[in-house]
């Protein structure tokens, strides 16, 4: 049973640019979480999505992020416009229906670079 | 909002040592927290919970204190070994289990 599969690993964008970053929940997990990670910092909440709905992005700036998660493939989090500030690790959890004892699953991050 | 910090950004530890590790919350609210690990280049990993109804839990060579009085959590490692290398973050939950708090991280240090 694979864990939570994010892609890229690695990605680079230059300001302005369109990222978009993957994560395929574990089987059986409908439930996805996505965190943000600076540089020697811990991980902030962004966005909680269920197949197909929003279920709270108070973590999520204003403008240029956008998350979703289609009845079929993988979660989405998309960054239009790409500015320095935006590089970071970028982390997908997910779990199963239900109350999570013991916490997330979470994927190995993709590394967005912003030049 | 929510507040978790630690008080010690670097812990190094010889081998073999125990390691405690501190982490300070502000949200008395908090009825959940978890302890991850988080290796160079990957995700979290779960060591160890505890519910706000608990003082002490133990795991495997881990074991994770709750004093709500001063809202403190502390994780304690026995016989610290070098794959025990690894920054290590505090997680807080208020019991919605959809969103955590998480402090801003431990690195330890094992020395061989």
């Amino acid at each position: 049973n694979a864990g939570v599969m994010q892609n890229p690993r690695h990605l680079v964008r230059r300001r302005g640019q369109e990222a978009r970053l993957r994560c395929s929940p574990m089987k059986g997990h409908s439930h996805v979480y996505w965190y943000r990670q600076l540089p020697e910092e811990g991980l902030k909440f962004m966005v909680y999505l269920q197949k197909e709905n929003i279920i709270d992005e108070s973590g999520m700036p204003k403008e240029r992020f956008s998350a979703e998660f289609p009845k079929e493939g993988p979660s989405i989090l998309r960054i239009q416009q790409v500015v320095r500030g935006d590089s970071a690790a970028y982390f997908c959890a997910s779990s199963p229906p239900g109350t999570v004892r013991g916490g997330y699953t979470f994927g190995s991050g993709t590394r967005l670079t912003v030049v | 909002g929510e507040s978790v910090g630690l008080h010690l950004p670097t812990l190094s530890v010889q081998e073999g040592d125990n390691s405690i590790i501190n982490c300070a919350y502000s949200n008395s609210a908090s009825d959940y927290f978890i302890w991850y690990k988080q290796e160079s280049g990957k995700g979290p990993q779960f060591i160890i919970d505890i519910r706000s109804n608990m003082d002490k839990r133990q795991g495997q060579r881990v074991t994770v204190l709750l004093n709500k009085t001063v809202k403190h959590l502390s994780l304690q490692i026995a016989a610290t070994q070098p794959g025990d290398s690894a920054v290590y973050f505090c997680a807080e939950n208020t019991g919605n289990f959809n969103k955590f708090y998480f402090g801003s991280g431990t690195k330890l240090n094992v020395k061989p």
